[in-house]
């Protein structure tokens, strides 16, 4: 069973920071997923990847297959950005599996 | 641009109730999933869905939950008797595969069913 592990639980920073959320996992993969929860509820999804880097806006995400850790950056932060930041991966079966999210708040 | 559904946004039932959850994949999608999030916990995978049956399910998908494709858009996850722990956010996803077998494609979300059960 994967194990994955988010770092930080809670990052508060200020706005235009650069800010770096982390994934580990334990077991091969095949794919990993980013996405944003908001606090309504509703999950996004941001990202998936299965290797090397993807870009979408504001929003890098990176992933080393070989150390099974991935990175999401959010560049020039804002209050917006606010939301829990989850990591999932999809090994052999259909389901994903989830972290914990990672809490972030972008104060102005 | 074409999104996932899901209906109602809150359900409030008494213990031992059966519930319906709704939920309108996007339509060309082919695998459908349930998720659910017990408040202040993680996200768990449910069950998916391909092809008129059960693809997979995880241990947390016992036999008071069923799922069903009963016409070309709906998506249902029944609960046939609730229990104060099955209160959670239950969230559809849906996708489409990637050609050739290979890695699945994104998963899509819906913006959830809030299940509270008294």
């Amino acid at each position: 069973k994967n194990e994955v592990e988010q770092s930080p639980q809670n990052l508060t920073a200020q706005e235009g920071e650069f800010i770096t959320i982390n994934c580990s996992y334990s077991v091969g993969i095949s794919a990993l997923h980013w996405l944003q929860q908001h606090p309504g509820g509703g999950i996004v999804s941001l990202f998936m990847l299965s290797s090397g880097k993807k870009k979408h806006g504001r929003l890098i995400a990176t992933i080393n297959i070989q150390e099974k850790h991935s990175s999401l950056h959010i560049t020039a932060s804002h209050p917006r950005d606010s939301a829990v930041y989850i990591c999932a991966v999809r090994g052999g079966a259909d389901g994903l599996t989830f972290g914990k999210g990672t809490h972030l708040i972008i104060q102005p | 641009e074409p999104e996932v559904t899901q209906t109602p946004s809150h359900q409030v039932t008494q213990m031992g109730q059966e519930v319906i959850l709704r939920c309108v994949p996007i339509s060309n999608h082919l695998y459908f999933y349930w998720y659910r999030q017990i408040l202040g916990q993680k996200v768990e995978f449910l069950v998916s869905f391909y092809n008129n049956e059960i693809s997979e399910k995880s241990e947390i998908f016992d036999d008071q939950f069923s799922v069903e494709r009963p016409d070309g858009s709906n998506f249902t996850l029944k609960i046939r008797s609730t229990k104060l722990e099955d209160s959670a956010m239950y969230f559809c996803a849906s996708s489409i595969p990637s050609g050739g077998g290979g890695v699945k494609d994104t998963q899509y979300f819906g913006p959830g069913t809030r299940l509270t059960v008294l």
